[in-house]
């Protein structure tokens, strides 16, 4: 059964340093997605991906943040100057339409120190 | 603007006890999609059912069921006869339909963290 992967699993930072998460989407979706979880906390939507742009951005998603889907397969996320509040689970996901369910990865853990 | 609120935190039951979830949701549009997903001790999260406002039909699959009532914007899930396995956190979600190609966020309720006890 198909399924959205991220790499790293967990990614450990010093603080003002950039990351970059990666994730692979199920192949024939088309609507991309990033959220995170702060531990224990609810899970927060940050970036809508659609077309090869960005079709909706939460206030979370400030200018440290970009997304990339640089070829076919691959869907980043890149904080540029890493800040102690941004160790969280990082989530990618996808779907195939819109408004159709969405399909998370794993996760991956940032602890920004 | 959208809400989901989740009202219980934490439920604890013994297993073969039934466990009803539940969510209330707040929205302006009148056609949007409400899901639950479980988020298992591992961390990932597994989706489960997705409805749209249109549909209001109850829905049972295995030891899962849905009540989804419109009139009071709330969509409440059961387990039944519930099992170690089933120990996860449950959260609701809404997401609101758009007529352009952006794709829908999903606004996640506080979650419900389930522990089924042997």
């Amino acid at each position: 059964e198909p399924e959205v992967t991220q790499t790293p699993s967990h990614q450990v930072t010093q603080m003002g340093q950039e990351v970059i998460l990666r994730c692979v989407p199920i192949s024939n979706h088309l609507y991309f997605y990033w959220y995170r979880q702060i531990l224990g906390q609810k899970v927060e939507f940050l970036v809508s991906f659609y077309n090869n742009e960005i079709s909706e951005k939460s206030e979370i998603f400030d200018d440290q943040f970009s997304v990339e889907r640089p070829d076919g397969s691959n869907f980043t996320l890149k904080i540029r100057s890493t800040k102690l509040e941004d160790s969280a689970m990082y989530f990618c996901a996808s779907s195939e339409r819109l408004s159709g369910e969405q399909y998370f990865g794993p996760g991956t853990r940032l602890t920004v120190t | 603007a959208q809400k989901v609120t989740q009202a219980q935190t934490e439920i604890s039951v013994v297993e073969k006890e039934d466990v009803t979830l539940d969510c209330v949701y707040e929205t302006r549009d009148t056609t949007y999609y409400l899901f639950w997903y479980k988020q298992p001790p591992s961390g990932e999260l597994v989706f489960l059912i997705r409805r749209n406002s249109f549909d209001e039909q109850n829905e049972i699959s295995g030891r899962y069921s849905w009540n989804f009532q419109k009139s009071t914007s709330s969509f409440n899930f059961t387990i039944t006869a519930s099992q170690v396995v089933d120990s996860a956190v449950y959260f609701c979600a809404l997401s609101e339909a758009r007529g352009s190609a952006a794709g829908n966020k999903l606004t996640f309720g506080g979650g419900t963290r389930v522990l089924v006890k042997p």
